[in-house]
């Protein structure tokens, strides 16, 4: 099956630049989800297919994706932003499709 | 607004088999699929499969095929997962979570959770 890679952690200033890469093999071909999970809450979607941001996330998040990675970007980085964050793809690759989700990226805002 | 009400805690002894159910409200039941999520204590997701409730056709995540039945029943706009042959790596927490399609669609809002403990 489809595997996603995520770094296990990710750590930034305060006004800074998160960066939280999602690789796998030309995942550029296919639609990238994002989700922010808080300790002790359900998933949120931040992104959808690749760079679109939900009514009511902040446009400090953005998406990209191309050749065999996916990044979500967070701009000017706040307390609240820290959390897990995981990708999710639609897997046709196998003979079982089926959603596949990043190991997940916890993200500490020093 | 919408909200998926998922049943409450449960304490399983192992072998035995927990069902957990989802209750939509705030829109359309059958215009959207639905997805079983689980975590475990301190990991990552992991998807379980998915119903479409409107004519509640099912695609497994091939870890759980045999184990895993999701059922729906349009009148109380209310989707089921049963697991079965519980085992103590089964303890996580379960999450219904809405799609507006099958294939490459976002999961855009998700239940609660339930936490199932499979424990002797």
């Amino acid at each position: 099956s489809f595997v996603l890679t995520q770094p296990p952690s990710v750590s930034v200033a305060p006004g800074k630049t998160a960066r939280i890469t999602c690789g796998g093999d030309n995942i550029g071909t296919k639609s990238v989800h994002w989700y922010q999970q808080k300790p002790g809450q359900a998933p949120l979607l931040v992104i959808y297919y690749d760079t679109n941001r939900p009514s009511g996330i902040p446009e400090r998040f953005s998406g990209s994706n191309s050749g065999n990675a996916a990044t979500l970007t967070i701009n000017r980085v706040e307390a609240g932003d820290e959390a897990d964050y995981y990708c999710q793809v639609w897997d046709t690759d196998s003979d079982h499709p089926g959603v596949v989700f990043g190991g997940g990226t916890k993200v500490t805002v020093l | 607004q919408v909200q998926l009400v998922q049943s409450g805690a449960e304490v399983i002894k192992p072998g035995a088999s927990v069902n957990v159910s989802c209750k939509s409200s705030g829109y359309t039941f059958i215009n959207y699929y639905m997805h079983w999520v689980r975590q475990a204590p301190g990991q990552g997701l992991e998807w379980m499969g998915i119903i479409n409730p409107n004519g509640g056709y099912t695609r497994n995540a091939q870890k759980f095929q045999g184990r895993v039945t999701m059922t729906r029943d349009t009148s109380r706009s209310t989707v089921y997962m049963e697991l079965s042959s519980l085992r103590s790596d089964d303890t996580a927490v379960y999450y219904c979570a809405r799609s507006r399609g099958t294939g490459a669609a976002a999961i855009d809002f998700w239940g609660q959770g339930t936490l199932v403990i499979v424990s002797s």
